[in-house]
């Protein structure tokens, strides 16, 4: 079956503009969690949705990150006012539900580029 | 917070030799503690996960203890082939607080033919 897709693959922009990438779960998975990958970095939780339960927001570094998830499926994080440290690879990762331990699948990622 | 620790940060190895990578956790409550594999260019793949209830688990090739005493838990690839070579990511999580994963900084293995 199709396995979690995030769009764009890349993204180049300039400092101080906003963007949003896009992230579509496995179909029937409930857990959404957003991590991001620094160059020659390990991976950082950012975010993470749970069915209609308001999200864990605690890994978000500034308030210019959020996340939506619409209908139980698809998520966009956006990053208002894009600064130079921003750019790193977002990685979506989704799970059948966050309350076991269930193995979370990796999209692709984004690669992001602030200018 | 959690806090992961992973040793060492790069690993090179002859083929069908052993491998080993070795990671600390700092919360008591972590209960669940996947192993990623990364691929150049390539997004991560579990190969391997291990609950606080157990002390060890192996599949083929890929084992991994766990001492919850000492809050650390291994990786072991036996008889290492050249498409072992991969970064490699631990991380620990706990059921209670969703799941979300706290990784540690990753290893780069190098397999030599």
């Amino acid at each position: 079956g199709a396995g979690v897709s995030q769009s764009p693959s890349n993204k180049v922009t300039e400092k101080g503009k906003d963007v949003e990438l896009r992230c579509d779960p496995i179909s029937g998975h409930t857990a959404l969690y957003w991590y991001r990958q620094s160059l020659g970095q390990g991976l950082e939780f950012l975010i993470y949705f749970q069915g209609n339960s308001a999200p864990d927001k605690s890994g978000l570094p500034s308030d210019r990150f959020s996340a939506e998830r619409t209908g139980g499926s698809v998520s966009t994080l956006t990053i208002q006012r894009t600064q130079q440290e921003d750019s790193a690879v977002y990685l979506c990762a989704s799970s059948l539900s966050s309350d076991s331990y269930n193995e979370q699948f990796f999209g692709p990622g984004t690669r992001l580029t602030v200018l | 917070g959690e806090n992961v620790e992973q040793h060492p940060s790069t690993l090179s190895v002859q083929e069908g030799d052993s491998a080993v990578i070795k990671c600390t956790y700092s919360d008591s409550a972590s209960n669940y503690f996947p192993w990623y594999k990364q691929e150049l260019g390539k997004r991560p793949q579990l190969i391997i996960d291990i609950r606080s209830n157990v002390g060890e688990k192996k599949d083929q090739r890929i084992a991994v203890t766990l001492n919850k005493t000492a809050k650390h838990f291994s990786l072991h690839i036996t008889e290492t082939q050249p498409e072992d070579s991969a970064v490699y990511f631990c991380a620990a999580s706990r059921r209670a607080a969703g799941n979300k994963l706290t990784f540690g900084g990753g290893t780069r293995v190098l397999v030599k033919p």
